[in-house]
C-alpha cells in the first residue's frame, strides 16, 4: 500500500491554458474525491466518485473543471481555460465506503496561474 | 464556503503545554474528525468521534463532542515542536463527503 499519489506534485501554467491532474487511490478504495485549498483555508470539496460513477458534485464548481473516474481506479480533474482565481493546492483522497468517511490524502497538486 | 469554523486562527505555545482548539459546526453530524496538516503536504487523519461519544482519547490527544452546542475541542498534551501544523476539523453530516473547517494554525516552540 503507497498510498495516495498525486501528479504532477506542482504545476505552473499561463491563464487560458488546460490543465489536467492524475490521482491514483488506495488500491482497494471505492471512493475518491477532489477538494481544492487556498492558504490559510480548509479544504473545500469538489467532487467525489463511488467506484466509476461521479455521485456529488459541489454546486460552486465551474463548468470549466471536469473529473473523471474510467475504470474505478484513478482519476483526472481537468481545468479548462485557467483563471488565476484556480490557483490553489487540489488534494485528492480516498476512503473505503461504510469505514466512516476517514479520508487518506495525496499531498497534492500545487497550481500556479500566472 | 466552509461549513465549520475553528477558534483560535493562530495559536503558539512552548514546548511541554497543552494545546487547546475549537471547532463549531452548523448541522448534525453523524462523525466529527480532526486532520493534521504540514505545510505544503495532504492531510492526515487523527481521530473521529461518533456523534453518540462524548470523549475520545489517542495518545496525546483527547477530543470532546457537545452535539447540544455543535461543538468539539482538540486538545494535545504535552506539545512538542513536531506538533507543529495546522489542524482542521471536519463534519460528516450523513452525506458521503466531509466538510472542513478553516483551521486552527499551532506553532509549537521549543
Amino acid at each position: 500500500d503507497t498510498g495516495v499519489s498525486q501528479d504532477p506534485r506542482h504545476k505552473i501554467t499561463k491563464r487560458g491554458q488546460n490543465v489536467t491532474f492524475r490521482c491514483d487511490p488506495i488500491s482497494e478504495h471505492n471512493r475518491l474525491y477532489w477538494y481544492r485549498q487556498t492558504l490559510g483555508q480548509g479544504p473545500e470539496f469538489l467532487t467525489y466518485f463511488q467506484n466509476e460513477a461521479q455521485l456529488e458534485k459541489s454546486r460552486l464548481l465551474s463548468d470549466r473543471f471536469s473529473a473523471e473516474r474510467p475504470k474505478g481506479s484513478f482519476s483526472t480533474l481537468e481545468i479548462q481555460r485557467t483563471e488565476q482565481g484556480d490557483s490553489a493546492m487540489y488534494l485528492c483522497a480516498s476512503s473505503l465506503a461504510g469505514a466512516d468517511e476517514k479520508l487518506f490524502f495525496g499531498s497534492g497538486t500545487q497550481l500556479s496561474v500566472l | 464556503s466552509q461549513q465549520g469554523e475553528e477558534d483560535p486562527q493562530a495559536l503558539s505555545i512552548q514546548e511541554g503545554e497543552n494545546a487547546t482548539m475549537n471547532c463549531s459546526y452548523k448541522t448534525s453530524i453523524n462523525n466529527l474528525q480532526w486532520y493534521r496538516q504540514n505545510s505544503g503536504r495532504g492531510l492526515v487523519h487523527l481521530i473521529l468521534i461518533r456523534s453518540n461519544e462524548r470523549e475520545k482519547h489517542s495518545g496525546r490527544l483527547r477530543v470532546t463532542l457537545d452535539t447540544s452546542k455543535k461543538s468539539s475541542s482538540l486538545l494535545i498534551t504535552a506539545s512538542r515542536a513536531a506538533d507543529t501544523a495546522s489542524y482542521f476539523c471536519a463534519n460528516n453530516n450523513a452525506g458521503n463527503m466531509l466538510t472542513f473547517g478553516g483551521g486552527t494554525r499551532l506553532m509549537v516552540k521549543p
